[in-house]
């Protein structure tokens, strides 16, 4: 069974700071999600990458599948961006559509 | 598209009681997924179907039933709701279950077993 570790648990920035959540697995993966959770509880998927780099916006998500380590960036950081983000990670093989969620990051930005 | 509903939002719940949580999706997707949060843990998946008339169960299946006879919704049934189903429960749906079709949530439903 994978182990999804993420750090920090909780992280407070000042709004324009650059922000970095890591991710962290045991076992070899096909792919990683990052998801957002909003205040509400409303969960959008952010990114889905099995390998190098992908970029949105302020967002950028990378992963290393060696080290079985992925980054979460936000650059000038905002108090909309203040929401929970969870890492989840999509097992290769047979029932590879479970996927083994973290437990979140806390991000609160301030004005 | 409305994308993935689920209804209730809110639902308390009296030890012992039955309710059924209604999830539909308008995406024409194939695959579906229960799952449920607590406080301080990743989300644990209950349940799962790759398409319709098939389903099976996922991390913690026990207290909980599925249906999918249509591809559209896949209602999760609680039949003598305990305590410990206390939580916020999502649907979620995707395309496939490859490594590039990402997943799509609901809004949610908050449970309270008293």
């Amino acid at each position: 069974k994978n182990e999804v570790e993420q750090s920090p648990q909780n992280l407070t920035a000042q709004e324009g700071e650059f922000i970095t959540i890591n991710c962290s697995y045991s076992v070899g993966i096909s792919a990683l999600h990052w998801l957002q959770q909003h205040p509400g509880g409303g969960i959008v998927s952010l990114f889905m990458l099995s390998s190098g780099k992908k970029k949105h916006g302020r967002l950028i998500a990378t992963i290393n599948i060696q080290e079985k380590h992925s980054s979460l960036h936000i650059t000038a950081s905002h108090p909309r961006d203040s929401a929970v983000y969870i890492c989840a990670v999509q097992n290769s093989g047979a029932g590879s559509y479970q996927l083994t969620f973290g437990k979140g990051t806390k991000l609160s930005v301030i004005p | 598209n409305a994308g993935v509903t689920q209804t209730p939002k809110f639902r308390i719940l009296k030890i012992g009681q039955s309710m059924t949580l209604q999830c539909t999706q308008d995406m024409n997707h194939n695959y579906m997924y229960w799952y449920r949060q607590d406080p301080g843990m990743g989300l644990k998946l209950i349940y799962y179907s790759v398409g319709a008339g098939i389903t099976d169960k996922g991390e913690v299946p026990n207290g909980y039933n599925v249906s999918r006879s249509t591809t559209e919704d896949f209602p999760l049934r609680l039949e003598l709701a305990a305590p410990s189903q206390t939580s916020v429960y999502f649907c979620a749906s995707s395309y496939s279950g490859e490594a590039d079709s990402p997943l799509h949530f609901g809004n949610g439903t908050r449970l309270t077993v008293t």
